[in-house]
This record gives C-alpha cells, sequence and structure tokens, in this order.
C-alpha cells in the first residue's frame, strides 16, 4: 500500500540548532516527493519537491532534503533553525491511483518547536 | 494573483444539516483535491478530480460528496450521513493529474458542528 511515514509526532530544538525531519515512504514506483509547511489555521506551503536526478534538494527558507532510494527515506534538514520555522511539516508522495490519476499522499506531519 | 481561494474561513453548523464549502482557483490547474485535517491524523484525501465532469473517491469519501462544473470550482458538501465532520477542511489544485507537479493549497475553512 502507499504510505507516508513521520515517526516524530513533536521535535523540540533550541535557535540556531541543526534540525533534521525524517521522512519514509512506501510507494512500488519512482516516487514524487514533497516537503509542505504549515503554520496553524493556515494552508500548507511547499518548502521543496523532488522529481528526478540529484538526489539532494533544495528548497525555501534554507531547507534541503536528500531522497535515499535504498532507505525509501526524503528527509528534510535545516543546518540552523530560526524562531519563525516552528510550525508543522508534512512530508507527502504523489501516487498513480487505480484510474491513472495522481494523488498525493501526506504524512501525519511533525509539529517543530523552537526554543528562544 | 494567481490561487486558491477557500470559503468562508470558519463555519458552523447545526447537526443534520448539509453544508457547501467553497474551492476557486485561477491557476487554471486541471486536478483538484480535498483534504480534511484532525489533530495527529495529518491530510486525508476525500476527493479529486482531474478533469470537468469527473471526480473520484479518497480514502474517506463516505458522508461528502463533490460536483466538478467548471475547471476553477470544486465544491464540498458535507451531508447529514457524516457522522463527525467537525475538522479543518482543505482544497488543492495541481497543474495535472498525471504527476511531476505539486499541489497548491488554500487557506482552509474550519467547520464546527454546534
Amino acid at each position: 500500500a502507499q504510505s507516508v511515514t513521520q515517526p516524530d509526532i513533536h521535535i523540540t530544538v533550541s535557535e540556531g540548532a541543526s534540525l533534521e525531519l525524517r521522512c519514509n515512504y512506501s510507494y512500488g514506483a519512482t516516487p514524487y516527493l514533497f516537503w509542505y509547511v504549515q503554520s496553524p489555521g493556515q494552508g500548507l506551503q511547499l518548502l521543496l519537491k523532488y522529481f528526478s536526478g540529484d538526489t539532494l534538494v533544495q528548497g525555501i527558507k534554507g531547507f534541503e532534503a536528500e531522497f535515499k532510494r535504498s532507505q525509501s527515506s526524503f528527509n528534510l534538514r535545516k543546518p540552523s533553525v530560526h524562531w519563525s520555522d516552528a510550525a508543522e511539516y508534512f512530508c507527502a508522495v504523489a501516487a498513480r491511483a487505480t484510474s491513472g490519476t495522481y494523488k498525493y499522499i501526506f504524512g501525519t506531519g511533525t509539529r517543530l518547536k523552537v526554543l528562544a | 494573483d494567481g490561487g486558491i481561494t477557500q470559503s468562508p474561513k470558519y463555519l458552523f453548523r447545526k447537526e443534520g444539516q448539509n453544508v457547501t464549502l467553497s474551492c476557486e482557483q485561477n491557476l487554471n490547474h486541471d486536478a483538484m483535491y480535498w483534504y480534511r485535517q484532525d489533530p495527529g491524523q495529518g491530510l486525508r484525501l476525500i476527493y479529486y478530480s482531474q478533469i470537468v465532469n469527473d471526480f473520484q473517491k479518497g480514502d474517506i469519501a463516505e458522508g461528502y460528496s463533490v460536483s466538478r462544473e467548471k475547471k476553477e470550482s470544486f465544491p464540498l458538501t458535507v451531508t447529514s450521513a457524516q457522522k463527525n465532520p467537525t475538522a479543518f477542511y482543505l482544497c488543492a489544485s495541481s497543474l495535472s493529474s498525471q504527476g511531476g507537479t505539486e499541489a497548491f493549497f488554500g487557506q482552509g475553512t474550519r467547520l464546527t458542528v454546534v
């Protein structure tokens, strides 16, 4: 079955510390992978995406993610966290449905808290 | 500005009533999606549409209905058959339903049953 797992429900880091959010996916074909960020009561904003090519992708706000096919992972990283990064982060995969249409499957999210 | 507009932002419904959530996009995207978000459960797919007058059920379609009469509009009706409708609803669109594109999201509608 197609799925996305984010094993960490909550993560707390100090401002200026490095960050890594984990994401594992289950999908038989070459995946289209995404990371989104959501502030409370708001919609989702795309941070970065992986379709093909270089397995290390750069996104907005200083985030990057690395696709590792052998581990079925797409972890999100940031070298130095800012207080404004406190939000909820979602990993997603675009999976092909039986109808032929692609649909987006999301993980349960990781809530990031940043300590001053 | 191009984007996705969801209205209203907050909606209150009495038990037993149907209610319709609006989603409009001016991005000229073919595909549109409705998700439900509950704390700790991530986003769950309700319905999606790849083209006008066509849509498919997602993982939690029971108690919901949709229509896609125009490319730019994809309203969601929460019927009285939906047992627990209180949630945050997100509409999204993507350029193509054939993969290789990202989804863009509206700002959401918070529905509360009173």
